[in-house]
């Protein structure tokens, strides 16, 4: 079974540029999670969508968003890039069940110049 | 309001000698806690996760966690290091409330970086 794939990799942008990252959870898999990891701030969880619909965020600005599609398959989008967006972005698939595990994707790492 | 603590930001051990990394937990009601490892470059994989049904839980690669309540502690062992085990770990708590959670109410502990000594 194929796990969570994440694209692109590695990502460099430059400030005030906008990109999206991609996730594909594990088949059957119908939640999907994003988080942001940086050395200072630690793992924080950015939204959680579940069949296609978003079912909690966490506390970033609006520049942060993110779909759903039909598939499971999870975009994230940032707009107007800023430095201190640099970060490993990291997604997560579960069967969206009580205390169901997660699991990761590699992540992309972003950095913003 | 549930969080977790880290007690070591880093730690390190020679090969073949006992791991502990240390966690406590804060929670209102019967957590669900996780270990989880991050090898360089790459996503986190779980390790472990208690759940209420034992408390000394057996993970993959020879871990094991023993969930003490009137400790409110969550420590992670291993009865002796491999060089392969150099990684972040991360503790993690979430409240069950039955039925649907989400994985917005797991929260992460700030990570311990084991390093492993020849």
């Amino acid at each position: 079974k194929a796990g969570v794939t994440q694209t692109p990799r590695y990502l460099i942008k430059t400030r005030g540029q906008q990109v999206t990252l991609s996730c594909s959870p594990i088949s059957g898999h119908r939640s999907v999670s994003w988080y942001q990891q940086t050395p200072g701030q630690g793992l924080q969880f950015l939204f959680e969508y579940f069949s296609e619909t978003q079912r909690n965020k966490g506390n970033f600005p609006g520049r942060f968003s993110g779909r759903q599609f039909s598939n499971s398959r999870s975009e994230m989008n940032v707009s107007t890039l800023e430095l201190g967006d640099s970060a490993l972005y990291l997604c997560a698939s579960s069967a969206g069940r009580e205390n169901e595990k997660l699991f990761f994707g590699s992540g992309t790492q972003l950095s913003v110049l | 309001a549930q969080s977790v603590t880290q007690l070591d930001s880093h730690v390190s051990v020679s090969e073949g000698t006992p791991v502990l990394l240390r966690c406590n937990y804060s929670s209102s009601y019967s957590p669900s806690l996780f270990w989880y490892v991050q090898h360089p470059n790459k996503g986190l994989q779980l390790l472990l996760k208690y759940t209420s049904a034992a408390t000394l839980v057996k993970g993959i690669n020879g871990f094991e966690a023993e969930f003490k309540k009137s400790e409110t502690s969550f420590h992670l062992t291993k009865p002796s290091a491999h060089m392969s085990d150099a990684a972040e770990y991360f503790c993690a708590v979430s409240d069950g409330f039955g039925g649907y959670s989400s994985a917005s109410k797991i929260i992460f502990g700030s990570g311990t970086r084991l390093s492993i000594r020849p």
